[in-house]
């Protein structure tokens, strides 16, 4: 298996412009995480889904933020207008029948710098 | 509700030197727990878990053990390597989701 895969891997933008991060999860998962890591706050859970379905969105820091998955092998993390405070790297991760002992499994991540 | 308290870093050692990251938590109830491991330019990755009170964790000659009365779970190893260079993230698994802690910078040098 390929393992979760993001793209872009890199994505520079000037303030104000929408961006988009999309990822792949490992087939068969189903759950879906998205993450945002920075210095300062370290790694935030934003969103996750079970079976397509947002079940926790309550990380997702603003309304300019929005993420859906419509379909099990697809989801999109957007932001707009996107802000220099946004930069940061924002990981996928996803897991199957999430329970207290299974683990999730991150892509690489995508490095968004804001300008 | 659930939070990770994690050694703040960067921590350096020379190689061969004994590690110890220290990790403690608070829950409700029997929590899983974790250490991810991140290299530069990678996502995050499990290292080790345990699953209940007692419970070591093992891997790559690294090991955690599940302390229920200190609320612990430091991560340990007797002799670290540069390619051990990394950030280490303890985490606590809850009903769906886990809780990371802010992570700790090692640098190995030789």
């Amino acid at each position: 298996d390929a393992g979760v895969i993001q793209s872009p891997r890199h994505e520079v933008t000037e303030m104000g412009q929408e961006v988009t991060l999309r990822c792949k999860p490992i087939s068969g998962h189903d759950y879906l995480f998205w993450y945002r890591q920075t210095m300062m706050r370290g790694l935030e859970l934003l969103i996750y889904f079970n079976n397509n379905v947002p079940i926790d969105d309550s990380g997702m820091p603003e309304d300019r933020f929005s993420a859906k998955m419509p379909n099990a092998s697809f989801s999109t993390l957007k932001i707009q207008p996107s802000e220099p405070r946004d930069s940061a790297v924002y990981f996928c991760a996803s897991s199957f029948r999430r329970r207290l002992n299974e683990k999730l499994f991150f892509g690489s991540g995508t490095q968004l710098s804001v300008l | 509700g659930n939070s990770v308290t994690q050694m703040e870093g960067p921590v350096t050692l020379s190689e061969e030197a004994f590690l110890t990251i220290n990790c403690t938590y608070t829950a409700t109830g029997y929590p899983s727990l974790f250490w991810y491991v991140q290299y530069p330019g990678e996502g995050l990755q499990l290292l080790l878990k345990a699953t209940k009170a007692d419970d070591k964790g093992s891997n790559k000659g690294f090991e955690a053990t599940y302390r229920k009365e200190t609320t612990s779970f430091h991560l340990e190893k007797g002799s670290v390597q540069v390619s051990d260079s990394a950030v280490y993230f303890c985490a606590l698994g809850g009903n769906e989701k886990l809780t990371f802690g802010t992570g700790t910078r090692l640098t190995i040098i030789p």
